[in-house]
Formats: C-alpha cells, structure tokens, sequence
C-alpha cells in the first residue's frame, strides 16, 4: 500500500536559517508528489508538486523540492525561514484514481 | 472567485444525533473528496466522487454518508455510529486530469 512519511513531529528553526522537511514515501509506479501548507484552522494550500522531469522543483512562498528516486524521498527545502513560515506542513503521494495519501505532517516552529 | 465553501466553521453535536456538514465548490471540478484530521494522523480519505451521483469509501468510512446529487455539492453526514466524531473534517475538489487538490477551510466538529 502507498504511504507517506514524514519522521520530524516539529521541527525549531531561526528566522533566517535555512530549512529542510524530510519526506519518504513508497510507492510501486512512478509517484506524483506533493507539498501543502495548513495554518492553524485554515484549509491546505499547495506549495509544490512534482510529476516528472526535472527533480528539482520550484513553488510559492521561495519553497522548493528535490526527488530523490533512489532515495524514496521528496524533501521541501527553503534558503532562508521567515516568521510567516510558522504552520504545518504536509507531504501527499497521488494514487490511482487521483487520491491523496498524506503524511503525518511536521509543525515548523520559527524562532525569532 | 472560484473556490470551495466549507460550512459552517465550527458545529457542536450531542452524543447520538446526526449532523451533515455542507461542502461547495464553483470550480467545476469533476472529483470531491472528505477527509478527517486529527493531529500527528495527517488527513484521513472517508469518502469521494469523481462523478455525480457516484462516489466510494476511503479509509475510515464507518459512521458516515455522502452524497453526490450536484456537480458542485458533495456534503458529508456524520452519524451517531461514528465512535469518535470530534474533528478537523476538510473538502477537497479536483480535476479528472490535473492532479493535486483545492482545499476549503474546514469544519471543526465537537460532540459535547
């Protein structure tokens, strides 16, 4: 069965510090990968998606991801976290029929 | 603006009563799906459509409905045989083609 893991709870970082969130995920075909961003209450808003081609992604807010096939993994990666950076971040794999399977997720703190 | 409506935000229910919560979207997506929150779990698949009047069960089914009747509504029940209904419940909509999802903001449900 598809799963995501995501093996960070929480995660502190400084005001501009760089970050990176881990995730592994299994899956037989060739994955769809996904990263969201939910603020406390609110829904969850797409930061990046990766389907093929270049494994280097680029999204919103200055994030971006590298698929690594060798490594099962699908890291979200910023050079430097400002304090509106402060959420819950999830990683999702697409199954068929356009299914999300998502991690548990990791909470960024960011201290100031 | 297109986007998806989750409402209310916030419902109570007493232990033994059903409650439906209301899920629209303007976006003319094909596919709409339900998922529970519950924290350090990510998001949980209870229910989804990908055409009206059809839909199928996710993971945690057990204690809820839906229906599909419209395009655009896809509302979800929580009956009183679910065990543990208080949660984060999020609305998602998306194309057949374009995977990834919009999300609406949530319903926080609590069974007092």
């Amino acid at each position: 069965a598809q799963s995501v893991t995501q093996p960070d709870i929480h995660i502190t970082v400084s005001e501009g510090a760089s970050l990176e969130l881990r995730c592994n995920y299994s899956y037989g075909a060739t994955p769809y990968l996904f990263w969201y961003v939910q603020s406390p209450g609110q829904g969850l808003q797409l930061l990046l998606k990766y389907f093929s081609g270049d494994t280097l992604v680029q999204g919103i807010k200055g994030f971006e991801a590298e698929f690594k096939r060798s490594q099962s993994s699908f890291n979200l990666r910023k050079p430097s976290v400002h304090w509106s950076d402060a959420a819950e971040y999830f990683c999702a794999v697409a199954t068929g029929g356009n299914k999300l399977v998502f991690g548990a997720g990791t909470i960024l703190r960011v201290k100031s | 603006d297109g986007g998806i409506t989750q409402s209310p935000k916030y419902l109570f229910r007493k232990e033994g009563q059903n409650v439906t919560l209301s899920c629209e979207q303007n976006l003319n997506h094909d596919a709409m799906y339900w998922y529970r929150q519950d924290p350090g779990q990510g998001l949980r698949l209870i229910y989804y459509s990908q055409i009206v009047n059809d839909f199928q069960k996710g993971d945690i089914a057990e204690g809820y409905s839906v229906s599909r009747e419209k395009k655009e509504s896809f509302p979800l029940t929580v009956t009183s045989a679910q065990k543990n209904p208080t949660a984060f419940y999020l609305c998602a909509s998306s194309t057949r083609e374009v995977y990834g999802y919009t999300f609406g903001s949530g319903t926080r449900l609590t069974v007092v």
